[in-house]
């Protein structure tokens, strides 16, 4: 296991079509959290799960937003409607312990 | 959302120098974890501090979680190129497994 991944790396979509992002974290790691970047900011908390329990959902994850784990090993995030204001990088992480790896993020641009 | 003060916000600075950043917060933290994050990549695990008061050291790089437990230092000695990028400190609060990100230092080193 080479670490966590995210599948698309790049995903270029119009305003109003629905995207779903996957994210397969170190498999041991039984914590996953999801994060939205845009330019010139760091990470914003979206949403983590402890295994396929969804603990804590932050309030910029809006009704479009829904994130998925059912069987506490892969992810997915999934936004329906995109607007242009979700044109963001979309991080998503897995932990073991305390400590925090992430994945190189999917890159969403909504024309 | 939130995010924690982080500064300096960009430095340059010239090779084999020493750097230092910082962030701050209202709010107790149990954890410090510190990033660097390269364009278009997601954020790579420096640094992570569990106690107050620790001092922790990952090759040329240092980090110190505040007596406080509001603060957290990081400290890079003998600066090179490779060092460019974006700084991120992430602070987790005490009751649950989500991390608050800071807003990021620009580092820029001149050979």
């Amino acid at each position: 296991d080479t670490g966590v991944s995210q599948d698309p790396r790049h995903k270029i979509t119009k305003r109003g079509q629905n995207v779903t992002f996957r994210c397969d974290p170190i498999s041991e790691h039984n914590r996953l959290y999801w994060y939205r970047q845009t330019l010139g900011q760091g990470p914003e908390f979206l949403t983590y799960f402890q295994n396929e329990a969804q603990l804590e959902k932050s309030r910029l994850l809006s009704d479009r937003f829904s994130a998925e784990r059912p069987k506490g090993s892969f992810s997915t995030l999934e936004i329906q409607r995109t607007e242009q204001g979700d044109s963001a990088m979309y991080l998503c992480a897995s932990s073991g312990n305390n400590e925090q790896f992430f994945g190189p993020g999917t890159r969403l641009t909504v024309l | 959302g939130q995010q924690l003060n982080q500064s300096p916000q960009s430095m340059f600075i010239q090779e084999g120098e020493d750097v230092s950043m910082n962030c701050t917060s209202s709010s107790i933290f149990n954890t410090w974890l510190w990033y660097k994050q390269d364009p278009g990549e997601g954020p790579v695990l420096l640094i992570a501090l569990y106690k107050a008061g620790e001092l922790t050291s990952n090759g040329r790089l240092t980090a110190q979680f505040g007596i406080t437990r509001k603060d957290s230092f990081l400290n890079i000695s003998a600066s090179i190129p490779s060092d460019v990028g974006i700084y991120f400190c992430a602070g987790r609060l005490s009751g649950t497994y989500k991390y608050i990100f800071g807003t990021g230092t620009r580092l820029k080193v001149l050979a």
